[in-house]
């Protein structure tokens, strides 16, 4: 079964040091999406991105954040400068159209700044 | 503000009960409802979605939605310890990217 795949699994960095957290996600879909997770709370929509642009944006995602996809395989995820309150999980999803059955998440990455 | 309503637990059944976990949501508006299952540490995992009012079954697993009531549950037959999670509700309307609610965590005790 096709699989969104995200590296690295964990990363450490030092607050105010720049991330790049990477996704690949299912060959032939074209939307594709970053959520968060901070331990223990909800599951929080980030952005959307479509046709090499944002389509949808939440209050999180501010100038700290950008997404780009490099290639035609990946799909990342930056956070210029971080904070102690970026750590969380970073979840990547994609849907080949966008459609609404619901999203295959990648396996994530766990961010912890320090 | 859409908000995702969630018992946040945890719920205890013995296995091979009923589990029942139950979601409200806020935005009338709503089309779309999804259950997903998280366990620790792990990606949540889409069980079942559903668009329309009433019943919809898929195996051990049965989606039931009232959107006269914005209530939205999820009911696991013959439950098993390997079904012991946290169980996200997500909701979502036009702009098809959904709002999840905090999850209820599932218990099930041989």
């Amino acid at each position: 079964e096709p699989e969104v795949t995200q590296t690295p699994s964990h990363q450490v960095t030092q607050m105010g040091q720049e991330v790049i957290l990477r996704c690949v996600p299912i060959s032939n879909h074209l939307y594709f999406y970053w959520y968060r997770q901070i331990l223990g709370q909800k599951v929080e929509f980030l952005v959307s991105f479509y046709n090499n642009e944002i389509s949808e944006k939440s209050e999180i995602f501010d100038d700290q954040f950008s997404v780009e996809r490099p290639d035609g395989s990946n799909f990342t995820l930056k956070i210029r400068s971080t904070k102690l309150e970026d750590s969380a999980m970073y979840f990547c999803a994609s849907t080949r159209q966008g459609d609404n059955y619901g999203y295959t998440f990648g396996s994530g990455t766990r961010l912890t700044v320090v | 503000q859409k908000e995702v309503e969630q018992n946040s637990g945890p719920l205890s059944v013995p296995e091979g009960a009923i589990a029942s976990l139950n979601c409200t949501y806020s935005d009338r508006g709503s089309q779309s409802f999804f259950w997903y299952r998280q366990y620790s540490g792990k990606s949540p995992e889409l069980i079942m979605f559903i668009y329309s009012n009433g019943d919809k079954e898929d195996g051990r697993f049965t989606a039931q939605l009232n959107k006269a009531s914005q209530y939205v549950s999820l009911l696991i037959r013959d439950s098993q310890p390997s079904d012991s999670a946290t169980y996200l509700c997500a909701v979502s309307g036009g702009s098809y990217i959904p709002t999840f609610g905090r999850g209820t965590s599932l218990i099930v005790h041989p």
